[in-house]
């Protein structure tokens, strides 16, 4: 078990360009989670995937993000025509099946948007 | 809706010193109540938990039990060292769903 992976670590960018994020999860779990982390706030929920299918979205998720999780194993978030307020972390996590199942976290892609 | 309303911070102790962090939420139903987690430059770690009224939720030394009567998941830890300097979460799941609500963090500094 190597635990929830994210790349890149860091990402600084300009307003108005696209920038992708990918994430690895445990390789046994089958629900993964995005979730965007700002300053002195909690995790707020994007999205989350059971194996391939998106099975639901926050009001969070503006038409400028997309996330796939294309074979059900690893995910990739992607952010089009970025905006000062979405710098933030982005947070990626999995679980297994059960709503009990405990989510592990990766450790965060933080983005600035300059 | 659902909310987690945890104490600002930063709370700053000495070693050894005695640790509460509050925390209390609002929720239809009868939620799960967790305390995350998370050290510099890593990620949420799961710290405890607990999924009904009166348990008490501990590891590593750290403890909560579930209030429904207060609406509180309070943090404890009798003794405190400098490694559990971090920011802690709290959080809540409604009964069935897969998501989280998570308290705003309250980081806890620890000098020697």
């Amino acid at each position: 078990d190597t635990g929830v992976s994210q790349n890149p670590r860091h990402k600084i960018t300009k307003r108005g360009q696209n920038v992708t994020f990918r994430c690895d999860p445990i390789s046994e779990h089958n629900r993964l989670y995005w979730y965007r982390q700002t300053l002195g706030q909690g995790p707020e929920f994007l999205t989350y995937f059971q194996n391939e299918a998106q099975l639901e979205k926050s009001r969070l998720l503006s038409d400028r993000f997309s996330a796939e999780r294309p074979k059900g194993s690893f995910s990739t978030l992607e952010i089009q025509r970025t905006e000062q307020g979405d710098s933030a972390m982005y947070l990626c996590a999995s679980s297994r099946t059960g709503p009990g199942d405990e989510q592990y976290f990766g450790p965060g892609t933080r983005l600035t948007v300059t | 809706g659902d909310s987690v309303t945890q104490m600002e911070g930063p709370v700053t102790l000495s070693e050894e010193a005695f640790l509460t962090i509050n925390c209390t939420y609002t929720a239809t139903g009868y939620p799960s109540l967790f305390w995350y987690v998370q050290y510099p430059g890593e990620g949420l770690q799961l710290l405890l938990k607990a999924t009904k009224a009166d348990d008490k939720g501990s590891n590593k030394g750290f403890e909560a039990t579930y209030r429904k009567e207060t609406t509180s998941f309070h943090l404890e830890k009798g003794s405190v060292q400098v490694s559990d300097s971090a920011v802690y979460f709290c959080a809540l799941k409604a009964g069935g769903s897969y998501i989280p609500t998570f308290g705003r963090g309250t980081s806890l500094i620890v000098h020697p």
